[in-house]
């Protein structure tokens, strides 16, 4: 089955440590994006990438940095600068180029809590 | 003001009622218009698209987009206890530099049995 996964599911830390949360595609997309989820705020954007080894900064950055090595992956570092970093964390993809391109397919979610 | 403002309910309703959820926007330029529910504790899921001012039906949905009012809705027919969940409008900017989406906030909705 094509699909995103995210793990884990569920995630704790303590405040002060970096956290990386994992995003697995194999739907062959090119575009990859991490969005933040906080109740009564819709989704707001982390990071996105277009292409492999290349990513820009979305509304809500600092705190966060990722990194794309391969196609399929696009894991995102929570770092101890975040300062609010308990939240809901989606993953989605979606074709770069095309009449597709515009579809985002989102991952399962990883619900981080930072105590 | 936020790009994109919608009523986060909750909405509450007898299962066979017609629902509409909005949402209004602000930004001229934004291009493609989707609606996406999300179950509890799931990702989002895709449920309609569009790119042009009317009407999109698909089964019991239908999208409606007004460019004129900057204004978009979701209409479901014959609503089920299973169309519980939340629905967020989400818009699409098409420059070349980002292709991502910039979401409302979501309406929550509640169909009862």
């Amino acid at each position: 089955d094509g699909g995103i996964t995210q793990s884990p599911k569920y995630l704790f830390r303590k405040e002060g440590q970096n956290v990386t949360l994992s995003c697995e595609q194999n739907l062959n997309h090119d575009a990859m994006y991490w969005y933040r989820q906080d109740p009564g705020q819709g989704l707001r954007l982390i990071y996105y990438s277009q292409i492999v080894n290349d990513f820009q900064k979305g509304d809500i950055a600092e705190g966060y940095s990722v990194s794309r090595e391969k196609k399929e992956s696009f894991p995102l570092t929570v770092t101890s600068a975040q300062k609010n970093p308990t939240a809901f964390y989606l993953c989605a993809s979606s074709a770069r180029t095309g009449v597709f391109s515009y579809e985002q397919y989102f991952g399962p979610g990883t619900r981080l809590t930072v105590t | 003001q936020k790009e994109v403002e919608q009523d986060p309910g909750p909405l509450s309703v007898p299962e066979g009622a017609i629902v509409s959820l909005n949402c209004t926007y602000s930004n001229s330029a934004f291009q493609y218009f989707m609606w996406y529910r999300q179950y509890s504790r799931k990702g989002p899921e895709l449920l309609m698209y569009t790119y042009s001012s009317g009407n999109k039906e698909d089964g019991r949905f239908t999208a409606q987009v007004d460019k004129s009012s900057k204004y978009i809705s979701l209409f479901i027919r014959d609503s089920q206890p299973s169309d519980s969940a939340t629905y967020l409008c989400a818009i699409l900017l098409m420059d070349t530099g980002r292709r991502a989406l910039t979401f409302g906030s979501g309406t929550r909705l509640q169909v009862q049995p």
